[in-house]
C-alpha cells in the first residue's frame, strides 16, 4: 500500500522557468493538500483539492501559482516564472473523505525540493 | 489567528535520556493536534495524534499529552536513541472555519549523541 507519492524528489529552475511538482495521493484517498516549507519556518497551508474541485486555494500566492487535481492522474502544482523566493520544499497530504472526517488525520510525502537559480 | 510554539528549537542530548518537547497554541479551539517527525531531506512521518476530548496517547516510547484549555501539548520521549535524531514537529487543526488546515510549528531539532 504505497504512501503519498511526489516527484520529483528535486528540481532545479532557473529564474523565469517553470516548476511543476506532482501528487499521487494514497490509494482510496480523493482530498489532496499542498504546504510549503520555506527555509527556517512551519509548514503553511497553500491549497486544498478534490477531484476536480479547488476547495481552498487561500493560502496560495494569487500570481505564477495554479493547482490542480485532474479526474485521473496526480494532482499538480504549478508555478511559472519561478523567483528565487520560491526556492522550498513542497508537501503534499492526503485523506480520505470519510477517515478525515473522523480523524483529521493527514499523510504526507516526502516532498519536492525546488531550487531557483 | 492560530500560532504555533516549540520550544526548545533545538535540543541535544546524551542516549538513553529521558525527555520532553513542548508546544503551545494560542487559540484553543481545536480539533485535534499531531506530532509529526521530519528527517533531514524526508518527509513528515505521523507520531501521535490526539482528538480535542483526549488527554494523552502513547506509542511504544513516546507519550504525548494535551492541555487544552492551557494551549499546551508535550512529546515525551523514553530512554533515547541515536535513531530518534529529527526535528519534530507539532501542528494543530482548527475546530471552527476551515478545520482542514493545520497550523504548524517550526519544530524542534532533537540531536541524540551516542
Amino acid at each position: 500500500n504505497a504512501g503519498v507519492m511526489q516527484n520529483p524528489r528535486h528540481l532545479v529552475r532557473r529564474r523565469g522557468q517553470e516548476a511543476r511538482l506532482r501528487c499521487s495521493p494514497m490509494k482510496g484517498h480523493s482530498h489532496v493538500y499542498w504546504y510549503r516549507q520555506l527555509p527556517e519556518e512551519g509548514l503553511k497551508f497553500m491549497v486544498y483539492l478534490q477531484k476536480e474541485n479547488i476547495i481552498d486555494e487561500s493560502g496560495m500566492p494569487k500570481e505564477r501559482f495554479s493547482a490542480e487535481f485532474p479526474k485521473e492522474g496526480p494532482s499538480i502544482l504549478r508555478i511559472q516564472q519561478v523567483v528565487r523566493g520560491d526556492s522550498a520544499a513542497y508537501f503534499c497530504a492526503s485523506a480520505s473523505g470519510s477517515r478525515h472526517e473522523n480523524t483529521g488525520e493527514l499523510f504526507f510525502g516526502e516532498g519536492s525540493r525546488l531550487t531557483v537559480l | 489567528k492560530q500560532e504555533v510554539t516549540q520550544i526548545p528549537a533545538a535540543l541535544s542530548v546524551p542516549e538513553g535520556e529521558n525527555l520532553v518537547l513542548n508546544c503551545s497554541f494560542t487559540d484553543s479551539a481545536i480539533y485535534n493536534l499531531q506530532w509529526f517527525r521530519q528527517d533531514p531531506g524526508k518527509g513528515l512521518t505521523s507520531l501521535l495524534l490526539i482528538q480535542s476530548s483526549q488527554r494523552e496517547q502513547t506509542s511504544g516510547r513516546l507519550n504525548a499529552s494535551l492541555d487544552k484549555s492551557s494551549g499546551r501539548s508535550t512529546l515525551y520521549i523514553a530512554a533515547s536513541q541515536p535513531g530518534d535524531s529529527a526535528t519534530y514537529l507539532c501542528a494543530v487543526r482548527p475546530k471552527r472555519g476551515s478545520n482542514y488546515k493545520l497550523t504548524f510549528g517550526k519544530g524542534t531539532l532533537l540531536t541524540v549523541n551516542p
